[in-house]
C-alpha cells in the first residue's frame, strides 16, 4: 500500500527565512504529487502539483517543490517565509494509474516567528 | 463561484442523535469524498463516491454512512454519534484524472462535538 511520511510535525521559522518541507512517499510507480496548505479555520487549497515532466514545480503564493525519484521526495520550499504562511501543509500522492484514492500525510505546522 | 459547501459549520450534539452533515458542489465533479481531521492524525478518509450511485468505504468507515444520490451531493450521515467522533470533517471533490487535473477542491470543514 502507498504511504506518504511527512517526518516533521512542526517546524518554526524567522520570518524571511527560508523554508524546507519534507515528504517522503512509498509507491511502486511514480504517482501524482501534491501539496495542499490549509490557514487556520480555512480548508485545504492546493498550492502545487506534480504529474511529469520538470521535476521542479512551481505554485502560487511563491511556494516551488522538487521532486526527486531517486529519493521518492516530493519537499516543498519557500525562499523567504511571511507571517502570512503560518499554517499546516498536506503532501498527498495519487496513483498514476487505477483508481483515484488520494493518500495524505498527516501534515507539517508551520510556525512563523517575526 | 466554483465551491464546495458543507452545512452546519458548526454543530454540538449529543450522544445518540442521528445527524446529517450536507456536502454539495457545483462543478460537476465525479469523485466526492469525506475526510476527518484530528490532531496528529493528519486527514483520514471515510467514504468516497466515484460517481452518482457508486460508493466506497474509505480508511475509517465505521459509524459513517454516505449517499450519493445526485452528482452534487455528497452527505455524511451519523446514525448514532458517540463521542469519539468529535472531530473536524471536510468534503472534498474532484474530477476524475483521465479528464481532470486530479485536484481536490475542500469545503471549509464542519467542526463536530459530540457530548
Amino acid at each position: 500500500a502507498q504511504s506518504v511520511t511527512q517526518p516533521d510535525i512542526h517546524i518554526t521559522v524567522s520570518e524571511g527565512a527560508s523554508l524546507e518541507l519534507r515528504c517522503n512517499y512509498s509507491y511502486g510507480a511514480t504517482p501524482y504529487l501534491f501539496w495542499y496548505v490549509q490557514s487556520p479555520g480555512q480548508g485545504l487549497q492546493l498550492l502545487l502539483k506534480y504529474f511529469s515532466g520538470d521535476t521542479l514545480v512551481q505554485g502560487i503564493k511563491g511556494f516551488e517543490a522538487e521532486f526527486k525519484r531517486s529519493q521518492s521526495s516530493f519537499n516543498l520550499r519557500k525562499p523567504s517565509v511571511h507571517w502570512s504562511d503560518a499554517a499546516e501543509y498536506f503532501c498527498a500522492v495519487v496513483p498514476s494509474g487505477g483508481s483515484y484514492i488520494p493518500t495524505f500525510g498527516r501534515g507539517t505546522s508551520l510556525i512563523v516567528h517575526p | 463561484e466554483a465551491q464546495v459547501t458543507q452545512n452546519p459549520r458548526y454543530l454540538i450534539t449529543v450522544t445518540g442523535k442521528k445527524l446529517t452533515v450536507t456536502c454539495s458542489q457545483n462543478m460537476n465533479h465525479e469523485y466526492m469524498s469525506w475526510y476527518r481531521q484530528d490532531p496528529g492524525l493528519g486527514l483520514r478518509q471515510i467514504y468516497y463516491s466515484m460517481n452518482v450511485e457508486v460508493t466506497d468505504k474509505g480508511d475509517v468507515p465505521e459509524g459513517y454512512k454516505v449517499s450519493r444520490k445526485e452528482k452534487r451531493n455528497f452527505p455524511l450521515i451519523l446514525e448514532s454519534p458517540s463521542p469519539n467522533q468529535t472531530s473536524l470533517y471536510f468534503c472534498a471533490s474532484s474530477p476524475l484524472l483521465a479528464g481532470g487535473t486530479g485536484e481536490l477542491f475542500f469545503g471549509e470543514g464542519s467542526r463536530l462535538t459530540v457530548l
